[in-house]
């Protein structure tokens, strides 16, 4: 089956770095995206990987590595509007997105 | 414009009702996507057109109608809904059915069955 890991809860203080892992098993792989949703609202678009490494824009960075599965999102110089949750979806060979639950980011003063 | 506009923005129905849900894009995108989410969940998909054709039908229920009249037009229509129909539904849009990935979604339509 297909499946994507990610934590339920992450709390970190304003102005530190949070990292947030993202495990996968798809059947077929063909990017990883990284979406950012606030409570009530769509989701945002934070980044899409599909080659190894490190893709970095601005506050926001994400790597993956395909040989094992896994991928992580790192938020620096955290600011409270960043509180929201993250999710983590890969794109099958199908072209289909798999949803991870979605990693809860609560930010403290 | 890098926009998907949904409306309406909240509904109320009655299990009885006919109501229809409402998307425009005006990217030029070629596929668009409704999506259903239940709160604390992740989006689940419902339906994707293609060059204005249905490609996907995630075994969605008859009584969830989707329909694709141009190429910047998705609308989903409802009919005999369930109290447990009650949910977020996003619209969603992207250059090409899946090829380059990145979804524009609207600001979602919060549909509430009574």
């Amino acid at each position: 089956g297909q499946n994507i890991d990610q934590p339920t809860e992450m709390t970190a203080t304003e102005g530190a770095i949070v990292q947030i892992n993202c495990t996968y098993q798809t059947s077929g792989f063909n990017g990883l995206f990284w979406y950012q949703q606030h409570a009530g609202e769509a989701p945002t678009f934070l980044s899409y990987n599909v080659l190894d490494g490190l893709e970095e824009k601005g506050r926001f960075s994400s790597f993956l590595s395909r040989s094992k599965g896994y991928s992580y999102l790192l938020l620096k110089e955290l600011q409270m509007k960043d509180s929201a949750s993250y999710l983590c979806a890969v794109m099958d060979s199908n072209y289909q997105l798999i949803w991870g639950a979605g990693t809860k980011l609560i930010i403290k003063p | 414009d890098t926009e998907v506009t949904q409306t309406p923005k909240h509904l109320v129905m009655g299990m009885t009702n006919k109501k229809s849900l409402k998307c425009e894009q005006h990217m030029g995108h070629r596929a668009m996507y409704w999506y259903k989410q239940k709160a604390k969940k992740p989006p689940e998909l419902m339906f994707v057109y293609s060059y204005e054709k249905l490609s996907i039908n995630e075994s969605v229920p008859s009584r969830f109608s989707p329909e694709c009249p141009n190429s910047s037009l998705l609308n989903l229509h409802l009919h005999a809904l369930q109290p447990e129909d009650s949910a977020l539904y996003l619209c969603a849009s992207s250059q090409e059915d899946g090829s380059t990935g990145e979804l524009f979604f609207g600001e979602g339509s919060r549909l509430t069955v009574l």
